[in-house]
C-alpha cells in the first residue's frame, strides 16, 4: 500500500516552546491530509483537515492558532504546535488519501509522540 | 448525528480460535467502511475495506469482514487468531456526501492468549 511519512516519531520538549510534525506522502499525492489527535486509550480526535494551497479547516473546539497548519504541496503538510504546554502532549497522527480515485483508503503516519515538560 | 460504535472495549480469544470484532454505524446512505489496526505507539494500517459489491470482504493478514445492510453492521472476523493479532482495532466510516472525513469507532482491543 501507498506510504505516509511522519516525522519525528517522538518528540519532548520544554513547555513554551514550538514544535513541527511534518507528514508527507511517499509514493502518492494528496491535496487533503488530516491530522488526529489521539489520547491514551482513546480513539482518533480529527483536529483539523489540510488542503494544498488553501487554508486548513479546522474541527470545532482545536485552536487554530495554536494548532498552525501548513500543506505547501500535494505531497507535505506539516502541524506546528506552537506555545505547547503539558495538556498540549498527546499521540498526533496524521493520514493521507491519493487525489483522484474514487473509494481509496486513507493511510495514516506512524505517528508522534509529543511530550511537553 | 453520524456515529460507528464498537460496543466491546476488549476481546480475548486464545489462540487458534476464531474471532470477531463487532462494529455498527448510524450514517445516512452507503457509505465506505474500512478496518484498520494499531500497534502500540505507531499509526493505523488499513486491513480492509468495503465499497460495493460481495457482503464478505478479505483483507490483510487473514482478516475478513462482513457488510450486513439491514443490521448497518460491519464485523471484523478472523477464522483462526494469532498471538500477534493481538493489537488495537478501529472500525472506521467515510460518508458519501464527504468523501474525505472519516469517523472512527472508539477501538477495540484484542487480545490472543497462548
Amino acid at each position: 500500500g501507498a506510504v505516509v511519512s511522519q516525522h519525528p516519531s517522538r518528540v519532548i520538549c520544554k513547555s513554551g516552546t514550538s514544535v513541527k510534525i511534518e507528514c508527507r506522502s511517499l509514493d502518492f499525492q494528496a491535496t487533503t491530509m488530516f491530522w488526529y489527535r489521539q489520547f491514551p486509550k482513546q480513539s482518533l480526535m480529527l483536529m483539523a483537515t489540510s488542503n494544498e494551497g488553501s487554508k486548513a479547516t479546522y474541527e470545532q473546539g482545536v485552536e487554530k492558532d495554536k494548532f498552525l497548519i501548513n500543506h505547501a504541496s500535494l505531497t507535505l503538510s506539516t502541524l506546528t504546535v506552537t506555545s505547547a504546554h503539558p495538556e498540549d502532549s498527546s499521540f498526533y497522527i496524521c493520514s493521507a488519501r491519493e487525489i483522484g480515485v474514487q473509494g481509496t483508503e486513507a493511510f495514516f503516519g506512524q505517528g508522534t509522540r509529543l511530550t511537553v515538560v | 448525528a453520524q456515529s460507528v460504535a464498537q460496543p466491546e472495549d476488549q476481546v480475548n480469544v486464545a489462540e487458534g480460535n476464531p474471532l470477531t470484532v463487532k462494529c455498527t454505524y448510524s450514517v445516512s446512505g452507503n457509505p465506505y467502511l474500512f478496518w484498520y489496526v494499531q500497534y502500540p505507539n505507531r499509526g493505523l494500517q488499513f486491513l480492509l475495506k468495503y465499497i460495493t459489491g460481495d457482503n464478505l470482504v478479505k483483507g490483510s493478514y487473514g482478516f475478513e469482514a462482513e457488510f450486513n445492510k439491514s443490521q448497518t453492521s460491519f464485523h471484523l472476523k478472523k477464522p483462526s487468531a494469532l498471538v500477534s493479532d493481538s493489537a488495537l482495532y478501529f472500525c472506521a466510516v467515510r460518508p458519501v456526501y464527504n468523501t474525505d472525513k472519516l469517523i472512527f469507532g472508539t477501538g477495540t482491543r484484542l487480545q490472543v492468549f497462548p
